[in-house]
């Protein structure tokens, strides 16, 4: 089974508004964390956003907010007021908190979401 | 500045051509890993190292090997490339934390031939 779960393989969104990412995940550990990176067609990994799993409170970073719902286990990501530059590859990640049972910190992540921005 | 280097950037190489790529951090963190990329199945693990001389493997390491002589690099070594390894590999550092970004270096193109 897949832990961390991306539906939309693509997504439009016109300037100036606000659009929602999907992100769903499975894990059995109480601690873990939800990591959200863009990636631009040049390639470089950018680091978004951090949702821990006992922060009670949704992560905002500027335009970025994470809607965290943990008991449906969905971490989706709202950006607001879209502008052209956020046309990217956007990823969703898990990292679990436990050593045992071949975690090892890794990053899990899901398949991306293709967000194209329209002036 | 912190940041981690990876070299080279981009790669054309032939089919049985041992070759490396480096990986270097300098933020003094413990946990280093390298993930290839690969359209439709986002990153996936190929090695990883919590320490100094402690590696092991992650989703995908067939065909790959790693060491990890010294804190701050962390090189991939491909001993027989072939074309099935053509990907964009990602060197990464972080903490030993789960509530730590992994901090992600530029990336390889690499394309085997």
């Amino acid at each position: 089974a897949q832990k961390i779960t991306q539906t939309q393989p693509g997504m439009f969104v016109q300037e100036k508004e606000a659009v929602t990412l999907d992100c769903t995940y499975d894990t059995s550990d109480q601690s873990y964390g939800l990591f959200w990176y863009k990636q631009p067609s040049s390639g470089e990994m950018i680091f978004l956003i951090y949702q821990g799993s006992y922060d009670e409170q949704n992560a905002t970073e500027g335009r970025y907010s994470l809607n965290f719902q943990k008991a449906r286990k969905s971490a989706n990501l709202v950006i607001s007021a879209s502008q052209l530059g956020d046309s990217a590859m956007y990823f969703c990640a898990m990292r679990e908190g436990r050593r045992s049972g071949g975690s090892n910190y890794k990053l899990t992540f899901g398949k991306g979401t293709l967000l194209t921005v329209n002036p | 500045e912190a940041q981690v280097t990876q070299n080279p950037r981009y790669l054309i190489t032939v089919t049985g051509k041992k070759l490396t790529v480096t990986c270097s951090q300098n933020m003094n963190h413990e946990y280093m890993s390298w993930y290839r990329q690969d359209p439709g199945l986002g990153l996936r693990q190929i090695y990883y190292s919590m320490n100094v001389e402690v590696t092991d493997k992650g989703d995908v390491p067939e065909g790959y090997k790693v060491s990890r002589k010294e804190k701050r690099n962390f090189p991939l070594i491909l001993e027989s490339p072939s074309p099935n390894q053509t990907s964009l590999y990602f060197c990464a550092s972080s903490p030993l934390l789960y509530q730590e970004t992994q901090y992600f270096g530029p990336g390889t193109r690499l394309l085997v031939l």
